[in-house]
């Protein structure tokens, strides 16, 4: 029974880059939050998608950064045109239909690094 | 705009006495509140949770206590252990909109040294 995957672990890109992180949620659960920890700060939420659709995206940036969660496959979240300031622990979570925050779970974090 | 605050950015506490970790929170709107665990370079992982219609709740060695009044609860951890050694999150949410969105403190780092 595996857990919320992310990967990669470890992203470097260069500025102006893109970044692609992927995320697949726990068996079962049709929910899936993004969310980002900048240095010395806590998690902030970013996204809330179901399959094919954004529920909520009024944590994300407004410009360069998208996330979409298709019928198939992993969660993605993608940061186009990067900064420095975009270097920090992206962490997805997923939740089963209709749970209560503790149901859901975090994986181990996307550590993006950008120079 | 903190709506989750943890004023404490460190504790260090003595194995087997009790750790006390407090937050705050500023959101009227949160009923359902949570304390997270989080080792280094791994995900948050969920310790214990508490509706807005109680004011205790206990699992084992971890109690948290939420006094709405004064918007403010804590984690309560006895006796404390060496593996207990790590930054917790406070959150909260606002489970009326029918689903949840976390809003986390930025954590307090817990050392218990042996």
């Amino acid at each position: 029974n595996a857990g919320v995957m992310q990967n990669p672990r470890h992203l470097v890109r260069r500025r102006g880059q893109e970044a692609r992180l992927r995320c697949s949620p726990m068996k079962g659960h049709s929910h899936v939050y993004w969310y980002r920890q900048l240095p010395e700060e806590g998690l902030k939420f970013m996204v809330y998608l179901q399959k094919e659709n954004i529920i909520d995206e009024s944590g994300m940036p407004k410009e360069r950064f998208s996330a979409e969660f298709p019928k198939e496959g992993p969660s993605i979240l993608r940061i186009q045109q990067v900064v420095r300031g975009d270097s920090a622990a992206y962490f997805c979570a997923s939740s089963p239909i209709l749970s209560l925050p503790s149901e859901a779970f975090f994986g181990q974090g996307t550590r993006l690094t950008v120079v | 705009d903190q709506q989750v605050k943890q004023n404490s950015p460190s504790l260090s506490v003595q194995e087997g006495r009790i750790s006390i970790l407090n937050c705050d929170y500023t959101n009227s709107m949160f009923d359902y509140f949570l304390w997270y665990k989080k080792y280094p370079a791994e995900g948050p992982t969920f310790l214990i949770s508490i509706s807005s219609i109680k004011d205790k709740n206990e699992d084992g060695r971890f109690t948290v206590f939420l006094n709405k009044s004064a918007k403010h609860l804590s984690l309560h951890i006895v006796p404390s252990q060496p593996g207990d050694s790590a930054v917790y999150f406070c959150a909260a949410s606002d489970t009326t909109g029918g689903y949840q969105k976390v809003t986390f403190g930025i954590g307090t780092k817990l050392q218990v040294i042996p």
